[in-house]
């Protein structure tokens, strides 16, 4: 059974104090491991698909990378805005479900 | 172009009801697939159609059923209400193959 650990649960930091987030799986046959933001109340907003060890997308402040049992999101410089919890998920073997972790909530003070 | 639109946004239902939620996927998108989202399971798997077939199910009761129409356009539908089915009911719609999957801002169910 695929499953996703994200850590931490919750991670403050200071506006421009840059971090990362952590994502373990473990997949039968990764197909793709997903990013999502998602804010208080509205749908999760897809931020990065990636496909084999090694990549690694940007896309403003964040950047995605993957290795063969964990992803990371780093955020660089963060400001406010990024507020948000942000949701890691797998798809693996023929299935495509996604299969989610429980979310890092990020707070970042001005 | 217009994203996932889920209807309605928020609905209360009392137990033993049941419920239909609907999604239009992005145009072009022939995928659906379901996910119930709640405080403490966070984001889980319902069920997946593609072209009016249901490709996958996730581990719920019967009670849970949906389908696809023709046009890609898809809907839920829960029987027999119970307290625990109150949750954010979301749908996801992709292209074939799921390289990039589109949420749509959910539907809240409340069930008292």
């Amino acid at each position: 059974e695929d499953q996703v650990t994200q850590s931490p649960e919750a991670l403050r930091l200071q506006e421009g104090e840059s971090s990362s987030l952590n994502c373990s799986y473990t997949v039968s046959g990764l197909r793709g491991l997903f990013w999502y933001r998602q804010d208080p109340g509205k749908g999760p907003e897809f931020l990065f698909t990636l496909y084999s060890a090694g990549e690694e997308k940007e896309k403003e402040r964040l950047k995605a990378t993957l290795t063969k049992k964990e992803s990371f999101l780093h955020i660089t410089a963060p400001k406010p805005e990024d507020s948000a919890t942000y949701l890691c998920a797998v798809q693996g073997g023929a299935n495509s479900k996604l299969t989610f972790g429980k979310g890092i909530t990020l707070s970042v003070r001005p | 172009k217009a994203g996932v639109t889920q209807t309605p946004r928020y609905l209360i239902k009392t137990r033993g009801q049941q419920v239909t939620l609907s999604c239009s996927p992005i145009s072009g998108h022939r995928s659906v697939s379901w996910y119930q989202q709640t405080p403490g399971q966070g984001l889980q798997f319902l069920f997946e159609y593609f072209s009016e077939t249901q490709r996958n199910k996730g581990n719920f009761p019967g009670r849970f059923s949906g389908r696809q129409f023709s046009n890609s356009r898809s809907e839920m539908n829960v029987s027999t209400l119970e307290l625990g089915d109150s949750a954010l009911y979301l749908c996801a719609s992709s292209s074939r193959g799921w390289t990039e999957a589109f949420f749509g801002q959910g539907t809240r169910l409340t069930v008292v």
